[in-house]
C-alpha cells in the first residue's frame, strides 16, 4: 500500500532552533517525495522535491531508503517558518500525490 | 497573474443544494484536479483530468461531478451537498501526467449547514 506517516500533529519550537519534521512512506517502487508548506490560509506550494536536492528558505531533506523516510531539516528556524508542512509520495512516474496528515510548525520568539 | 485560480473562495449553503466550484488555469498545464482538505487538514486526491479526459476518481461519491470543459478549466459540481461535504476544495494543475510539479489554488472553503 502507498503510504506517507507525519507522526508529529504540531511540532513547537523556539526561534533559533534546530527543526526536523519527520516523514515516513511506505511504496514498493521507486517513488517520487516532495515537501508542500501551507502558510496561513494561503494555497499549497512546493517546498522540496527530492530529486533536486536542493535547499529552499533553509530547509533540506535527504531521502534515506533504508529508512523509507525523508524527514525536512532547518538548522536555525525563523517565525516566519511557522506553517502546516505536508510530505507527499508521487508513485513512480506518475503526477497523483499521497499526502501525509501534516505537522503544524509552530516556532515561537 | 493569478496562475490556478478557483471561484468562490468562500461558500456557504445548505444541505441538500446543488453547488459549483470553478477553476482555471493560465500556466498551460495539460493536466488538472481536485483535492479535498478536510477538518482535520487531511489533503486527498479526488479527481484528475489530463487533456479534459478523466484520469483518476478516487472512490468519491458520485454527488461529485468534475467537468472539464477545455484543459484550462476544470470544475466541480456537487449535487444535494451534506454535512460531511464541508472542506477546503483544492484544484491544482501540472505541466502533464508524468512526474511534473504540481501547482495549488488558493482553495475554496465550503461549508454546508
Amino acid at each position: 500500500a502507498q503510504r506517507v506517516t507525519q507522526p508529529e500533529k504540531l511540532l513547537s519550537v523556539f526561534k533559533g532552533a534546530p527543526v526536523e519534521l519527520k516523514c515516513n512512506y511506505s511504496y514498493s517502487g521507486s517513488p517520487e517525495l516532495f515537501w508542500y508548506v501551507q502558510y496561513s490560509r494561503q494555497r499549497l506550494q512546493l517546498l522540496l522535491r527530492h530529486i533536486s536536492r536542493e535547499s529552499i528558505k533553509g530547509f533540506t531533506a535527504d531521502l534515506n531508503k533504508g529508512e523509507t523516510s525523508f524527514h525536512l531539516k532547518k538548522p536555525f528556524a525563523q517565525e516566519e517558518d511557522s506553517a502546516m508542512y505536508y510530505c507527499a509520495l508521487s508513485p513512480g512516474g506518475y503526477n497523483k500525490l499521497i499526502f501525509g496528515a501534516g505537522t503544524r510548525l509552530a516556532v515561537h520568539p | 497573474d493569478t496562475a490556478v485560480s478557483q471561484t468562490p473562495k468562500y461558500l456557504v449553503t445548505q444541505m441538500g443544494n446543488d453547488k459549483s466550484i470553478k477553476c482555471e488555469q493560465n500556466l498551460g498545464h495539460d493536466t488538472m484536479y481536485w483535492y479535498k482538505q478536510d477538518s482535520k487538514k487531511f489533503l486527498k486526491i479526488m479527481f484528475s483530468y489530463n487533456n479534459k479526459e478523466l484520469i483518476i476518481n478516487e472512490t468519491v461519491p458520485n454527488r461529485f461531478s468534475p467537468k472539464s470543459p477545455d484543459k484550462a478549466h476544470l470544475n466541480l459540481h456537487i449535487n444535494s451537498l451534506e454535512l460531511g461535504d464541508s472542506a477546503v476544495y483544492f484544484c491544482a494543475s501540472s505541466q502533464d501526467w508524468g512526474g511534473n510539479t504540481i501547482y495549488f489554488g488558493e482553495g475554496s472553503w465550503l461549508t454546508v449547514v
